[in-house]
């Protein structure tokens, strides 16, 4: 049963560059969430989405955005990048109607120059 | 808005020894909480959760929490620490069984174990 995955790993782009991020949930679940990891922080909560739209959203400017797609993977897009920017972007999924525990990938490192 | 406090950023603790992390909640409803743990370079793993019922759970890796309502507390415990146990240490709450409800995490806690 394939976990949480997430592409790339890790990237580099340079302040104002434009960057996608990939995620495919756990089998089974329908829910995904993104989180944004600073160095030494906890995570922080971009967005949610289910059904193909989003559904909650955090403290972050619309320069954050997503996508859902049927089969449930969803995409985390960032435009205008600035050096805050740069952290661990974290994809979690859950199933709708659960006690709500998330499943997490392991990460996509962006550093922003 | 819900909310999540580790008051520690870092705890020290001898191989062997009992350990506690600490950690606090603010939510409006009734509390869903969460420990997850998190090794370098890596995404967060599932330790423990408190929805309903019996105060202590345990989780994972010989982990248990103590959920306290009086207190807005929800510490994890565990009676013998190993040096593996070294990581971050997240607690996480969500406010409710509502599908859209989000899950707060708090800044984590370093837990050192000594050899």
């Amino acid at each position: 049963d394939a976990g949480v995955t997430q592409s790339p790993t890790h990237l580099i782009k340079t302040r104002g560059q434009q960057v996608t991020l990939r995620c495919s949930p756990k089998s089974g679940h329908d829910t995904v969430s993104w989180y944004q990891q600073a160095l030494g922080q906890g995570p922080q909560f971009i967005f949610q989405y289910y059904e193909e739209e989003e559904r909650q959203r955090g403290n972050f400017p619309d320069r954050f955005s997503g996508h859902q797609f049927p089969n449930y993977s969803s995409e985390l897009n960032v435009n205008a990048l600035l050096l805050g920017d740069s952290a661990l972007y974290l994809c979690a999924s859950s199933l709708t109607g659960s006690t709500g525990e998330l499943f997490f990938g392991e990460g996509s490192r962006l550093t922003v120059l | 808005a819900q909310s999540v406090a580790q008051p520690e950023d870092q705890v020290n603790v001898a191989e062997g020894n009992p350990l506690t992390v600490k950690c606090t909640y603010s939510v409006s409803g009734n509390p869903y909480l969460f420990w997850y743990v998190q090794y370098p370079n890596r995404g967060l793993q599932f330790l423990l959760k408190y929805i309903t019922g019996d105060n202590l759970v345990k989780g994972s890796y010989g982990f248990e929490a103590e959920f306290n309502k009086s207190q807005t507390s929800f510490h994890l415990k565990k009676p013998s620490a190993l040096v593996s146990d070294s990581a971050l240490y997240f607690c996480a709450v969500r406010e409710g069984a509502r599908r859209d409800d989000k899950i707060i995490f708090g800044k984590g806690t370093r837990l050192h174990i000594l050899p």
